[in-house]
Formats: structure tokens, C-alpha cells, sequence
């Protein structure tokens, strides 16, 4: 049993331009999260499926970010024109029993 | 929203000796976990412990929900221990994860 993967690990972007990042949960894991960590700070909730359903948003989550998790299985988050702000490592989790299994994690740096 | 505070922020040990981190929690909790954050970043799973207490090796943890805190206990610590430790708690009523603002370690050798 893998665990929860995130693609790209690193992502450099100019100001302006759109990314995305994918999470493969681990098989059969029906929750999945999205957290945002900023140097020096605790990761902060980004969102949260159960399955297919988005059930849970957070404030930080500006009309800019969109997260889909098509067939209940992986994930992708999207920010359209990025900013410099959004300069952060985005975390991806996924729960079966309510512990939480962590990916790697994908680096982003807004130029 | 709930708050989560980690106990103390900053904690530099010589190897071998032992610790204690706290975390303190503002509400009544559904689940709790301990989390070690590595260089890379990642965060690596080291308690599932909503109530009661868990040993695994060096480490051992005990969470009192009644009174609202957990702890972290490290004994004969190593320089692979450094790093930060974060607390996360989940409220019976939500759909997330609160994390604690963390406790960076340092082990000197």
C-alpha cells in the first residue's frame, strides 16, 4: 500500500499564471484534505472531501483556488493568476479511520 | 474557531536527554495526532491519540481529554529528533484538522 503522492514536488512560476497540483491519496481513503503551510506557521485547512463531495472550504480559500476530486479518488487543486502570497507548501492528506496520512507535500514559488 | 497551543516553541537538547512538549486545546476534541515535520518538509505520523496514552520506542504520548491537553514525551534524544513537532485536533463537529503553531527542536550532539 503506497502512500498519499503529490505532483509536482516543486512547481517556480511567474506571477500571473495558472498551476495546478494532483494528490493520489492512499487506496480507499474516502477523506481527503488540503492544508497550505508558509514558512515558520502550522499547516493551515484549505479544504475537505469525503469522497467526491467538497463538504468543507476555508475563508483562505480565495475565489482564485478551485479543488476537484473528480470519482472520489485523486485530487487536484488549481490557483489561477498566482501571487506572490501564494508562495507556500501545499499539503495533501487523506483519512480512512480519522488519522491523517500526509504526501510530501508540493513547493510553490510565485517569481 | 478552536486554538492549539504548543508548549515551548523553542527547545534545544543535548543527545540523550529527555522532553516534554504540551499542546493545549481550547474545546472538547474528536480525534488528536502528533506529527514530526522533517527538513523536506513532510509530515511523519507519530501518535494517534485521541485519549489515553501510546508508547512506540523512544516515544511514548498521552492525551487527557477531560483536561484539554496532550503530551509528547522524548527520552535519550538523538540528532535525527530535531526538527519541529506539531500537534493536530479534530472537533467532534467538523470536517478538519487545527494544527498547533509548533515546537522546533534542536539536538546538539
Amino acid at each position: 500500500d503506497t502512500g498519499v503522492s503529490q505532483d509536482p514536488r516543486h512547481k517556480i512560476t511567474k506571477r500571473g499564471q495558472n498551476v495546478t497540483f494532483r494528490c493520489d491519496p492512499i487506496s480507499e481513503h474516502n477523506r481527503l484534505y488540503w492544508y497550505r503551510q508558509t514558512l515558520g506557521q502550522g499547516p493551515e485547512f484549505l479544504t475537505y472531501f469525503q469522497n467526491e463531495a467538497q463538504l468543507e472550504k476555508s475563508r483562505l480559500l480565495s475565489d482564485r483556488f478551485s479543488a476537484e476530486r473528480p470519482k472520489g479518488s485523486f485530487s487536484t487543486l488549481e490557483i489561477q493568476r498566482t501571487e506572490q502570497g501564494d508562495s507556500a507548501m501545499y499539503l495533501c492528506a487523506s483519512s480512512f479511520t480519522g488519522e491523517l496520512f500526509f504526501g510530501e507535500g508540493s513547493r510553490l514559488t510565485v517569481l | 474557531g478552536i486554538q492549539v497551543e504548543q508548549s515551548p516553541p523553542d527547545l534545544i537538547l543535548q543527545e540523550g536527554a529527555n522532553s516534554t512538549l504540551r499542546c493545549n486545546f481550547s474545546d472538547s476534541v474528536n480525534n488528536l495526532q502528533w506529527f514530526h515535520q522533517n527538513p523536506w518538509g513532510q509530515l511523519i505520523n507519530l501518535f494517534y491519540i485521541p485519549s489515553g496514552t501510546k508508547q512506540n520506542g523512544r516515544l511514548s504520548a498521552t492525551t487527557v481529554a477531560t483536561e484539554r491537553y496532550s503530551l509528547l514525551y522524548i527520552s535519550s534524544s538523538q540528532t535525527t529528533d530535531s526538527g519541529v513537532y506539531f500537534c493536530a485536533v479534530e472537533l467532534y463537529t467538523g470536517n478538519q484538522f487545527y494544527f498547533g503553531t509548533g515546537t522546533s527542536l534542536t539536538v546538539i550532539p
